[in-house]
């Protein structure tokens, strides 16, 4: 699977729009840009998903740039509740439940009141 | 979303002694499940795959005779810490794939963790 670069730590204040870059430069055709975040002392939890159109779902905005190089998880009115440590992962889809998902160091998001 | 929950929570044991975890698969079916170890401030390691009716796939480094993992049935897979020691106390996470309710991919669900200390 393709690695990926995050910035370490972000802050961002209640109620702005959290804008979490990831860089993913050797990703393949047929791998998926997937997020997680992790509260803390708690299991991974996840966001949003996509190939290569921009998604959006009722936790978060996904946008992929158009050669794939790169992606932004947007959280649109970010809360204190949303301060975690994010996962930008990448990997193939799997087609019988069975491909593993390798974790990098992630970004502290610190959400500020 | 799917559900996977894990037991027990926490868990304090003395050095020596094994521990098991379980590890399920509340409202779908998973023939693979994923095992993985997270030391403080540090990201998520994957331990080992857990495959129901053969035998788990472990990361390199990882002892396959300390950390025995048993897929018993489509929902449920088992950690077992045998003759554990101070340096295995670590917060273990297991996880499952789902097909995702954008029927697009599989999504990962993982369960709320296990903090083991070994005292």
């Amino acid at each position: 699977d393709a690695k990926t670069t995050q910035p370490p730590s972000m802050d961002c204040a209640e109620g702005r729009a959290a804008n979490l870059p990831c860089n993913h430069s050797t990703i393949s055709g047929n791998e998926y840009v997937y997020w997680y975040r992790q509260i803390h002392s708690q299991g991974p939890q996840y966001i949003i998903h996509g190939l290569k159109n921009n998604e959006t779902n009722e936790m978060a905005s996904l946008i992929i740039t158009e050669d794939r190089k790169s992606s932004t998880l947007i959280l649109p009115h970010a809360t204190l509740r949303d301060t975690a440590v994010y996962y930008c992962i990448v990997r193939v889809q799997s087609n019988f439940g069975n491909e593993k998902l390798t974790f990098g160091t992630g970004t502290r998001l610190t959400i500020i009141p | 979303g799917a559900v996977v929950s894990q037991h027990p929570s926490r868990v304090i044991c003395k050095s020596g002694t094994s521990v098991k975890i379980e590890c399920r698969s509340l409202d779908f079916q998973a023939t693979t499940m994923f095992w993985y170890r997270q030391f403080p401030k540090q990201s998520l390691m994957l331990m080992a795959t857990s495959n129901e009716g053969s035998k788990a796939t472990y990361e390199q480094g990882v002892e396959k005779d300390k950390f025995l993992i048993n897929h018993a049935s489509l929902t449920l897979s088992t950690l077992t810490v045998t003759s554990a020691h101070p340096e295995d106390s670590s917060f273990y996470i297991c996880s499952a794939d789902a097909w995702g309710g954008t029927g697009t991919a599989y999504e990962q669900y993982f369960g709320p963790g296990t903090r083991l200390t070994v005292t």
